[in-house]
């Protein structure tokens, strides 16, 4: 059982915006940078954020993230059928020696 | 373009060790930091197992630490991963990426799928 808490699944319209929440603590989320990946069916993940809210080149602008305390938050705005995918949160734990660590995932069905 | 490739055996016997290389094309494996190690199973998620420092220092996930090796190999251009008294519950896809830095890994191989069992 992960760390970070995510929803099992959300689901929305084509066009829609949605957003996926990732719930930790103080020693993860709370003071380290979180880091969020896109993982499509039979696909390796696949950097979407980096440094808690920074896009890699080539990841549209509809990806966007934040943080605020312990928690952080993937926005997907203008939801497409190709952004169907499982979605996972990632940081690190300062507090116990288990380094890095990801979230449950969730399942994103665009309706 | 970088690239990673994993490979090894995809079966191994419960009490076995588990060995995979992940092999870099497109750079060489001493330019970049940290190179990581991560596999994913339907019952445990993404789990992070560790990674290797360029240099060859290494550093573990606490639940993996009493049977895990990794190594970094400049002349193959590759770092492994060896996982030892593996059991049911390490079959899975392994992963190898590149730790970016910012707790994030930019650069994934295509994964290959480890099962356990006799």
């Amino acid at each position: 059982q992960s760390v970070l808490t995510q929803p099992p699944s959300v689901s929305a319209a084509p066009g829609h915006n949605v957003t996926i929440s990732c719930s930790g603590g103080t020693s993860n989320i709370g003071e380290n940078y979180v880091s969020w990946y896109q993982q499509l069916p039979g696909s390796a993940p696949q950097l979407l954020i980096y440094e808690t809210s920074q896009r890699p080149s080539g990841i549209p602008d509809r990806f966007s993230a934040s943080k605020s305390g312990t928690s952080a938050t993937l926005h997907i705005a203008g939801l497409r059928t190709g952004d169907e995918a499982d979605y996972f949160c990632g940081t690190w734990d300062s507090n116990v020696y288990a380094g890095r660590m990801f979230g449950g995932g969730t399942k994103l069905t665009v309706l | 373009q970088l690239q990673l490739q994993e490979s090894g055996p995809g079966l191994v016997k419960p009490s076995g060790t588990l060995s995979l290389t992940c092999t870099v094309s497109g750079g060489s494996v001493v330019s970049y930091k940290w190179w990581a190690w991560v596999r994913h199973s339907p019952a445990q998620g993404l789990e992070w197992i560790g990674e290797v420092y360029q240099t060859g220092s290494t550093i573990y996930h606490n639940s993996f630490k009493s049977r895990v090796a990794m190594s970094l190999d400049e002349s193959k251009n590759s770092f492994s991963l060896e996982l030892s008294s593996v059991s049911a519950a390490d079959t899975a896809v392994y992963y190898c990426a590149r730790d970016r830095g910012g707790n994030a890994f930019d650069l994934w191989g295509p994964g290959t799928v480890v099962i356990v069992s006799s």
